[in-house]
């Protein structure tokens, strides 16, 4: 029953430093997305996956880099972090859904990123 | 492009009273609903869908009706309790894609 995992679960940085997020799903899912979601903003789309070996910009995606090699891992990796980029980071994972079916997101627990 | 508006929070109730949560929508076609809800210090969880006009979701007491002539999709519970304090997101999503997010209304409920 794990569904989508999310590692590591807090992490400090210095600017500067670099760092990779690592998302796992156990449901098979095509799609796979990183959100940040900061105080007052509601949930920003980083990056996403439609498929393994594919990743598309979102709305904020500058900053970030991603990586899907294997269908059930979605990677975040921040080069070279930034006091901007202290947040909560959210990985989801989806279905591709026929019409007449919802399709819903999947959500991990998120992970905290603070950088000083 | 796509959005989702919800009513400005906070919302603060006392228990066992009314809640409903404004939630309309712009988008082109036909695309499903749903309401999220974050517990504090956890990710989101589907709270329910619905994913045509006039389907009704509902879960743990919530409802929520797909209105495609006032492009709405509010959330209602008739007795709110402690445990329902958490912020909600309404979202809509087009064939498991494509998902778009409300910025959220946190709600808190007092005994």
């Amino acid at each position: 029953n794990a569904g989508v995992t999310q590692t590591p679960k807090f992490r400090v940085l210095k600017t500067g430093q670099s760092m990779t997020l690592l998302c796992a799903q156990d449901m098979n899912h095509e799609y796979m997305y990183w959100y940040r979601q900061d105080p007052g903003m509601g949930l920003r789309l980083i990056h996403y996956s439609v498929g393994e070996g594919t990743t598309a910009k979102g709305e904020v995606p500058d900053g970030y880099n991603v990586s899907r090699l294997k269908k059930q891992n979605f990677l975040l990796g921040l080069e070279s972090a930034a006091p901007s980029q202290t947040s909560v980071y959210f990985c989801a994972s989806s279905s591709f859904a026929e019409r007449g079916m919802t399709g819903e997101l999947f959500f991990g627990e998120g992970s905290r990123l603070t950088v000083l | 492009g796509n959005s989702v508006t919800q009513m400005e929070g906070p919302v603060t109730l006392s228990e066992e009273a009314f809640l409903t949560i404004n939630c309309t929508y712009t988008a082109t076609g036909y695309p499903s609903l749903f309401w999220y809800v974050q517990y504090p210090g956890e990710g989101l969880q589907l709270l329910l869908k619905a994913t045509k006009a006039d389907d009704k979701g509902s879960n743990k007491g919530f409802e929520a009706t797909y209105r495609k002539e006032t492009t709405s999709f509010h959330l209602e519970k008739g007795s709110v309790q402690v445990s329902d304090s958490a912020v909600y997101f309404c979202a809509l999503g087009y064939y498991g894609q494509n998902f778009v997010f409300g910025p959220g209304t946190r709600l808190s409920v007092l005994p």
